[in-house]
């Protein structure tokens, strides 16, 4: 299948200070790609639907100047964290449709996470 | 709000059984169904998936079944391997994917 990769895939910071997470398909062009955050023991969140070329769309809750989104080009999404604390610390996972090779407009592609520990 | 609910956090299956995991939604908006399967640490990967115009989708081992007036899918895997224990996502699609809370599922040699 299409593959996804994120950089890096573990991260500690101090808090205060910035992070960024890169997303990137390898193999396919991704006008859309995904951000999820999984606390532990629960299920995905989506937080944002980053679209190449213009802003990103949050979902409820989700505030847009903390986790800023920008979608540079077809094969790479950033995820940053601003001004990080320690209630940020989660595991943080991109994902991309491939239109191209999906079976469905619901198929997509994740990447293997980020875990990002804010102390 | 959960709008995607899997209400057993876990199943135990032994090996060469059927496990039969269960799934079920709110949101008549969703129109196409995927199963993940997730070992920690690592992101999802894709098993199946299912269009809300279609009742049932095999692929191998695993089965998906929808049934649209209960809100209601399935997840269907046979033989149960002991490398099929993981943690099992459904989801669903509107936009983005909302998932359930996922299922636990352990199989026994």
């Amino acid at each position: 299948g299409a593959v996804v990769s994120q950089h890096p895939s573990r991260v500690i910071c101090k808090s205060g200070t910035s992070v960024k997470i890169e997303c990137r398909s390898l193999d396919f062009q991704a006008t859309t790609m995904f951000w999820y955050r999984q606390f532990p023991k629960q299920s995905l969140m989506l937080m944002a639907t980053s679209n190449e070329g213009s802003k990103a769309t949050y979902e409820q809750g989700v505030e847009k100047d903390k986790f800023l989104i920008n979608h540079a080009s077809l094969t790479l999404s950033t995820l940053t964290v601003t001004s990080a604390h320690p209630e940020d610390s989660s595991f943080y996972i991109c994902s991309a449709r491939d239109f191209g090779r999906s079976s469905g407009r619901g198929e997509q592609y994740f990447g293997p996470g980020t875990r990002l520990t804010v102390t | 709000d959960q709008q995607v609910k899997q209400n057993s956090p876990s199943l135990s299956v032994q090996e060469g059984r059927i496990s039969i995991l269960n799934c079920d939604y709110t949101n008549s908006m969703f129109d196409y169904f995927l199963w993940y399967k997730k070992y920690p640490a690592e992101g999802p990967t894709f098993l199946i998936s299912i269009s809300s115009i279609k009742d049932k989708n095999e692929d191998g081992r695993f089965t998906v079944f929808l049934n649209k007036s209960a809100k209601h899918l399935s997840l269907h895997i046979v033989p149960s391997q002991p490398g099929d224990s993981a943690v099992y996502f459904c989801a669903a699609s509107e936009v983005g994917l909302t998932f359930g809370q996922g299922t636990i599922l352990t199989v026994h040699p």
